[in-house]
Parts: C-alpha cells; sequence; structure tokens
C-alpha cells in the first residue's frame, strides 16, 4: 500500500502570509496527487489535481508542484476563508489513500 | 450545479445495520463512477468504496469488505451504502463524492452524514 505523509500537522499563520504544506509519498505515484480542503459542516472541495493543476473556481493564490515522491500546497496570501483542514491524497491506485492532515489556524 | 445530498446517518447499536443514501442533481449520474469516504473524529479521510457508472464494478478496502455494500440506482440518481456488523470504529462522518471526468480526483463531494456507532 502507498502511505502518505504530511507535514505539518497543524500550521499556525496570519491573514496575507505564504505557507506550505509538504506531502511524501511511500512510492513514486507520478503527478496523481491531489489537495482537498475541508471545513466544519461543509462539503470538502478539491484545491489542486494532478499535482499541480488549479480546478476552474480555485483562488490563483493555490498552487501546487511536485512529482514522483515529494509533493507541495502552497497558499500566497492567506485569506480568512482559507483556514481549515488540507488533506493530500494519491490516485495512482484505486486505494486513493490520504495524508493525515494539515490544520491550519488562525494566528 | 452539482449537488450530493447524504442521508441515512444515525445512531446505531454494535453489531446494527444501516443504509446510507446520496442523492446526486447536476451531472449525468449514470456517466459518473461514484465513491464513499468517511473521517471519524480526529482522524484523516478514508478512502472506503467506489461503484462504476454502470454499477458493474465495486471496489472496497480491506477495513469494510465483506460488511459493506456499494449501489447505485440511475433511474433514480441515488447512490448506497448498506453498512452491516458496525462496530465501534465505524463512528464518522460519511461522504459521498464523485469522479472526475479524468478518474483522477473526486471533483465534487456532499456535506456528509453522521454515523455514530454506540451502545
Amino acid at each position: 500500500d502507498i502511505q502518505m505523509t504530511q507535514s505539518p500537522s497543524s500550521l499556525s499563520a496570519s491573514i496575507g502570509d505564504r505557507v506550505t504544506i509538504t506531502c511524501r509519498a511511500s512510492h513514486t505515484i507520478g503527478a496523481y496527487l491531489n489537495w482537498y480542503q475541508v471545513k466544519p459542516g461543509t462539503a470538502p472541495k478539491v484545491v489542486i489535481y494532478g499535482a499541480s493543476t488549479l480546478p476552474s473556481g480555485v483562488p490563483s493564490r493555490f498552487s501546487g508542484s511536485g512529482s514522483g515522491t515529494d509533493f507541495t500546497l502552497a497558499i500566497n496570501g492567506l485569506h480568512p476563508e482559507d483556514f481549515a483542514t488540507y488533506f493530500c491524497q494519491h490516485s495512482y491506485n484505486t486505494l486513493y489513500t490520504f495524508g493525515q492532515g494539515t490544520k491550519l489556524e488562525m494566528k | 450545479e452539482v449537488q450530493l445530498v447524504e442521508s441515512g446517518g444515525a445512531l446505531v447499536q454494535p453489531g446494527g445495520s444501516l443504509r446510507l443514501s446520496c442523492s446526486a442533481s447536476g451531472f449525468r449520474f449514470r456517466n459518473s463512477a461514484m465513491h464513499w469516504v468517511r473521517r471519524a473524529p480526529g482522524k484523516s479521510l478514508e478512502y472506503l468504496s467506489h461503484i462504476s457508472g454502470d454499477g458493474a464494478t465495486t471496489f472496497y478496502v480491506d477495513a469494510v469488505r465483506g460488511r459493506f455494500t456499494i449501489s447505485r440506482d440511475n433511474s433514480n440518481n441515488t447512490l448506497y451504502l448498506q453498512m452491516s456488523s458496525l462496530r465501534s470504529d465505524d463512528t464518522a462522518m460519511y461522504y459521498c463524492t464523485k469522479d472526475s471526468e479524468r478518474g483522477d480526483h473526486f471533483d465534487y463531494w456532499g456535506q456528509g452524514t453522521l454515523v455514530t456507532v454506540s451502545s
């Protein structure tokens, strides 16, 4: 099974900051890496798919990079609505494993 | 507008059964593979199962194989998850998700339905 390791598990930041979250896969997964945003009481939302593709409607301050085993989600200039928990997920096979999550909190 | 609305979550005793439903609208349901994902309190997201658009192909992770059954009714645009032999570690928010056209990410999610397994 492919294990996904995210870091940090939590992150404290201020409005306007740039933050990065990393995700490491236990085996190479090419660019089959997605990032989801989860907020309490709302439907989770994909913010990056295919390691670096921004879905329609997601602000351009979100970006993704990486391939193989190491990936990064960056948010450039935090807005209030960005404070949430973020999960990486591989889609290399049908097990679709998620990382442990990174809780982004307001400082 | 794509909408996924889960229902059926409840408090159930260990060993009990429950059927979750996910009502879909705003897209060609029969053309989309669908998935179930859950999140236990304080835990990560956990992938559970998927079903092909025509319902012919299903997949389960080891944690639920043999206890959960995924199915769909394409005439009513509804996805189901029949859960049996429920355990306390099945307590979670359960989400249905839609597969993207590319087939490599989940492009829409519902808000979830809460299942609590407790005596």
